[in-house]
């Protein structure tokens, strides 16, 4: 299957400072991707779909100006935590998805995505 | 508002039986299902998936049972592994939309 890596997968800053999460496609270009947060106990809640060279796209709720999105390229996408807080500290997951050629050609449904590993986020 | 619902947070099966986990959702336009397996500290991995067209579908172990008029669906591990012991989300979506719908996880333990 496709894989997606996250760096960090843990990171620990103070409140107020700002952290950068990546999420790379390995082996595939990725048209699209999610980022999802996970509280503890709680479902992943997507947070935003990102389309390569295009401006993220929302869920109700989350404030864009405080996680900043970027997919320059067809392997990378950043999740920006700005001034981070203490009630940011959660569990951040990205996925990603091909094209539809590509998906089609792996025998996936094109709502498949593969999931990164998970960035812990504690911020003090 | 939780539109995928998992309510049993733990189930415990000893090795050989069968897991029944069971997840319940609210939108009647959902027409796409999946289930996940997640490792501590890792992203969830696909393990199975089922269309509304079907009520069934099964790979290996693994079985996706959908009752649509019910708005319920069960994954069925036979025989269950020590392996098998992980965190299962069930996640729904309208197949031609982005957002997938997550539950909040059943945690499974398969006692040797």
């Amino acid at each position: 299957g496709a894989v997606v890596s996250q760096h960090p997968s843990w990171v620990i800053c103070k409140s107020g400072t700002s952290v950068k999460i990546e999420c790379r496609s390995l082996d595939f270009q990725a048209t699209t991707m999610f980022w999802y947060r996970q509280f503890p106990k709680q479902s992943l809640m997507l947070m935003a779909t990102s389309n390569e060279g295009s401006k993220a796209t929302y869920e109700q709720g989350v404030e864009k100006d405080k996680f900043l999105i970027n997919h320059a390229s067809l392997t990378l996408s950043t999740l920006t935590v700005t001034s981070a807080h203490p009630e940011d500290s959660s569990f951040y997951i990205c996925s990603a998805r091909g094209t539809p050629s590509l998906w089609e050609g792996l025998k996936l449904s094109y709502n498949e995505q593969f999931f990164g590993p998970g960035t812990r986020l504690t911020v003090l | 508002d939780q539109q995928v619902k998992q309510n049993s947070p733990s189930l415990s099966v000893q090795e050989g039986r069968i897991s029944i986990l069971n997840c319940d959702y609210t939108n009647s336009m959902f027409d796409y299902f999946l289930w996940y397996k997640k490792y501590p500290a890792e992203g969830p991995t696909f393990l199975i998936s089922i269309s509304s067209i079907k009520d069934k579908n099964e790979d290996g172990r693994f079985t996706v049972f959908l009752n649509k008029s019910a708005k319920h669906l069960s994954l069925h591990i036979v025989p269950s592994q020590p392996g098998d012991s992980a965190v299962y989300f069930c996640a729904a979506s309208v197949r031609t939309g982005n957002q997938f719908y997550f539950g909040t996880g059943t945690s499974l333990t398969v006692i040797p």
